[in-house]
């Protein structure tokens, strides 16, 4: 079954811990995408990363780290750093950087930080 | 900047009704411009896409570069399309990629 996965779908910390949202998607996409998904706001890029061992940041990127160490898989760290980061955060991947075809969008992961 | 804005934050129409989604876009290249729809406990995902110049769900959107809009439109309202809809820009350059419009939520009412 080929997509695009998020674990876990929920996901509580107390402030001041680091967590890491995984993504994994196995449809041989090169490009992939972290946004954060708050009411009101539509989407906001993090993080997005066009090939293998390169990322580059988006909008909002600072309190937040990625590695792209395999194709398949693209995991947000959530740091201490960021003030606000209960947030509903959505992974995407595409073919390209460009995305012609468009994106291809996960479940999302809802984190609570308190 | 690159911009998307959408206007309507709630959009309620009837069943049967036309309905317009709008969208306007700020940039100076050649725009790619995206429709995602969120259907509630969905997640979300490509609609349409203005270079493939396609009706998904009898949903159209023409690109006007005049106006840079690239408004959806459906001519009969559907209750199934009640969802959350997003317009979305794609950049042709190494920065960011993509920029999504706040959202406009579709209700379509019985």
């Amino acid at each position: 079954d080929g997509g695009i996965t998020q674990s876990p779908k929920y996901l509580f910390r107390k402030e001041g811990q680091n967590v890491t949202l995984s993504c994994e998607q196995n449809l041989n996409h090169d490009a992939m995408y972290w946004y954060r998904q708050d009411p009101g706001q539509g989407l906001r890029l993090i993080y997005y990363s066009q090939i293998v061992n390169d990322f580059q940041k988006g909008d909002i990127a600072e309190g937040y780290s990625v590695s792209r160490e395999k194709k398949e898989s693209f995991p947000l760290t959530v740091t201490s750093a960021q003030k606000n980061p209960t947030a509903f955060y959505l992974c995407a991947s595409s073919s390209s950087g460009t995305a012609v075809g468009g994106q291809y969008f996960g479940p999302g992961t809802r984190l609570t930080v308190t | 900047a690159q911009r998307v804005t959408q206007p309507e934050k709630l959009l309620s129409v009837f069943k049967g009704a036309p309905v317009e989604l709008k969208c306007n876009y700020s940039y100076s290249g050649s725009p790619e411009l995206f429709w995602y729809v969120q259907y509630s406990r969905q997640r979300l995902q490509l609609l349409l896409r203005h270079i493939s110049r396609e009706s998904i769900k009898g949903f159209t959107a023409d690109l006007n570069k005049g106006e840079t809009s690239f408004h959806l439109k459906k001519p009969f309202a559907q209750e199934e399309d009640s969802a959350m809809y997003y317009c979305a820009l794609s950049l042709h350059n190494y920065g960011q990629n993509f920029v999504f419009g706040p959202g406009t939520r579709l209700s379509v009412l019985p």
